[in-house]
């Protein structure tokens, strides 16, 4: 098993530009996350799946977009990159939202830098 | 407030040595608790969950006090290999967040 997957590993953009992070996770789980960690703040979650065909805003979604495509996939959109999106990026999954004892797995991350 | 906090550290011991973090979280409702673990530029990894009673897995112990809204990581016999970034994590299942909060860390170095 991969576990969580996420493309591309860096990624560098412009102002203005767009672009879309991809996860996808093969161990059937039903929840998924997007995170975004930037220096002396700690994981701060975008938004979240609790299951296939639900979306919804976490802490930071403003100036983000999401699709959970399936099971497997969950995509994070950029549709105008500003400079205070440059972040590492973790895509995440769980069996359940929530519940005491449901770890969250995570990808390898996202580096993106915006200019 | 903040939700949870961590001492960021960094906390440089020596190997063999004890080391111990803790966290202070804010929601007196949260139900679960966890401690992962992070290496540098790696993605978080779960280290252990913290049961109310307490637990003890190899050379590491987590406690749970929940009247101080307080927990605790115990590293025994410190290795070079448990240099990492340990961040304490509260999932407000039962709320009306079910999502994970994640503190901010706290940096161990341990020296030869």
């Amino acid at each position: 098993n991969a576990g969580v997957t996420q493309t591309p590993k860096f990624q560098v953009l412009k102002t203005g530009q767009s672009m879309t992070l991809q996860c996808a996770q093969d161990m059937n789980h039903n929840s998924m996350y997007w995170y975004r960690q930037d220096p002396g703040m700690g994981l701060r979650l975008i938004y979240y799946s609790a299951s296939e065909g639900t979306t919804d805003k976490g802490e930071v979604p403003n100036g983000y977009n999401v699709s959970r495509l399936n099971k497997r996939e969950f995509s994070l959109r950029l549709e105008s990159a500003a400079p205070s999106q440059t972040s590492v990026y973790f895509c995440a999954s769980s069996e359940e939202r929530g519940g005491p004892y449901n770890e969250q797995f995570f990808g390898p991350g996202t580096r993106l830098t915006v200019l | 407030r903040k939700e949870v906090e961590q001492d960021p550290g960094p906390f440089n011991v020596p190997e063999g040595a004890t080391v111990a973090f803790n966290c202070t979280y804010s929601n007196s409702a949260s139900q679960s608790f966890f401690w992962y673990r992070q290496d540098c530029r790696k993605e978080p990894k779960l280290l252990m969950s913290v049961y109310s009673s307490g637990n003890e897995d190899g050379r590491f112990t987590a406690q749970l006090n929940r009247a101080s809204q307080y927990i605790s990581l115990l590293i025994r016999d410190s290795k070079l290999s448990d240099s990492a970034t340990y961040l304490c994590v509260v999932n407000n299942y039962g709320g009306s967040q079910g999502n994970l909060i994640f503190g901010k860390g706290t940096k161990l170095s341990v020296k030869p």
